[in-house]
């Protein structure tokens, strides 16, 4: 069975680069029926897409993010990763990562469903 | 893209049925059956209860289904118990390999 696990730093300070890395167990990232992304919720709130990629590389991102967000793929260690810039205190939450099943439509990919989640890791916006 | 709408709450006695309404636009809910539901419990990760409208992966009890009319997806947990009170999240593809989320609904179980 998929599992995923977030790691990387629980503080950053306002202005500075969040990065996180989720690490995909008991599966390969390289197959070809899902997408990897990522999604946060910060305390007492609801769920933000950040964005996803294929294991090919393409990326697609929420566009009220999209300057700031990159995410990229490490297939040799079956990881995926997130790295948000000028961070505020307002995006302090958890950050999920999850496998989302997709569905191929002649040329076009969906994003069908978050299949798979990693359990969250907090991060604090503070100096 | 806005989030998708839900009500903030729900509740139903054991036994009985509720529904959880999730209401978008023709750009998102009303334009693709990629619409999906998770459960979450507190201090825990989402959950996928139901995939593409009203499809259930394997495991999810058959209590839970859901449906769409127009730009209006729903989420109907029949049978209520106890271990269904939660938070209840839907989403939809909004074209363009864009997702949206809803805002979220506590459900309650008198």
């Amino acid at each position: 069975q998929l599992q995923l696990q977030e790691s990387g730093p629980g503080l950053v300070k306002p202005s500075e680069t969040l990065s996180l890395t989720c690490t995909v167990s008991n599966g390969s990232i390289s197959r070809n029926t899902y997408y990897w992304g990522w999604i946060r919720q910060p305390p007492g709130k609801g769920l933000e897409w950040i964005g996803s990629m294929y294991y090919s590389g393409s990326t697609y991102y929420n566009p009220s993010l999209k300057s700031r967000v990159t995410i990229s793929v490490d297939r040799s260690k079956n990881q995926f990763s997130l790295k948000l810039s000028s961070v505020t205190a307002a995006e302090t939450a958890v950050y999920f990562c999850a496998g989302i099943r997709i569905t191929i439509s002649g040329e076009v990919i969906i994003h069908d469903a978050f299949d798979v989640w990693g359990q969250g890791t907090l991060v604090t916006v503070s100096s | 893209q806005s989030a998708l709408t839900q009500p903030p709450s729900a509740s139903g006695s054991p036994g009985q049925s509720v529904t959880i309404s999730c209401t978008g636009t023709s750009s998102d809910v009303g334009s693709y059956n990629y619409v999906s539901w998770y459960q979450q419990h507190p201090g825990k990760a989402p959950r996928l209860m139901i995939y593409e409208v009203n499809e259930r992966p394997s495991g999810v009890p058959d209590r839970f289904s859901g449906s769409k009319s127009g730009n209006t997806a729903s989420l109907t947990v029949s049978g209520l118990q106890a271990e269904d009170e939660a938070d209840y999240y839907c989403s939809s593809y909004a074209g363009s390999n864009n997702v949206v989320f809803g805002g979220g609904t506590k459900l309650t179980v008198l």
